[in-house]
């Protein structure tokens, strides 16, 4: 079963760049029809996905982050990572990595989630 | 992008009770709709896909039906594991984008 797990910075000033990887176990991101996404909840707020990342390296990303958004993967750590550029509090959020498939299209399994807060 | 509006946003019911929750798209979908489970400080779990296909592992007592912009999601009798937030999907077109919520909780 694929456990995926976030970790990355808590705090991140205003202006300044949010990083976090996500760590995939018990499947590769580099195999299967899978779509490795990031999706972010605001505190107390609905689901938004961010983009992601097919196993070729194709990536899609939402419109609405004005292309400040990067999604890579690491295929010899079997890492996922984000990069979110110019933050602001707007920003603050939990952020989840997820798995989507090809077949249903739903995001099947998900990481625990981390919380990152844009403040100086 | 495809707007997705639920309703209720929340819902009180009782262990036992039949509840269903409503989701409406923007435009048209297909049967390409997902729903999920939230408890507090939790990701989201799937519980249907593909509009009405059961997720393999979520009890038989959730039921998911629809089809273009019309989608309910049933749980036919509440067990109190039940009481959390759900969401929808539309994985029709990119972004995906999800319902705003409906949280049930106990009456």
């Amino acid at each position: 079963q694929v456990q995926l797990q976030e970790s990355g910075p808590g705090l991140v000033k205003p202006s300044e760049t949010l990083s976090l990887t996500c760590t995939v176990s018990g499947g590769s991101v580099s195999s299967g029809s899978y779509y490795w996404s990031w999706i972010r909840q605001p505190p107390g707020k609905g689901l938004e996905c961010i983009g992601y990342i097919y196993n070729t390296g194709s990536t899609n990303y939402n419109p609405s982050l004005k292309g400040r958004v990067t999604i890579s993967v690491d295929t010899s750590k079997n890492q996922l990572s984000l990069k979110l550029s110019s933050v602001t509090a707007a920003d603050t959020a939990v952020y989840f990595c997820a798995r989507r498939g090809s077949g249903g299209r739903s995001f099947d399994s998900w990481g625990q989630g981390t919380l990152v807060t844009v403040s100086s | 992008d495809i707007q997705m509006t639920q309703s209720p946003s929340s819902v009180s019911a009782s262990v036992g009770d039949r509840v269903t929750i409503t989701c409406r798209a923007s435009q048209d979908v297909g049967s390409w709709l997902a729903w999920y489970q939230q408890k507090p400080g939790k990701a989201p779990k799937v519980l249907i896909y593909a509009a009405s296909s059961l997720q393999s592992g979520v009890s038989s007592r959730f039921s998911g039906s629809g089809s273009g912009t019309d989608f309910t999601l049933t749980i036919s009798s509440l067990q109190p594991e039940d009481f959390a937030s759900y969401y929808c999907q539309q994985a029709s077109s990119f972004p995906p984008t999800f319902g705003q919520g409906t949280k049930l909780d106990i009456k």
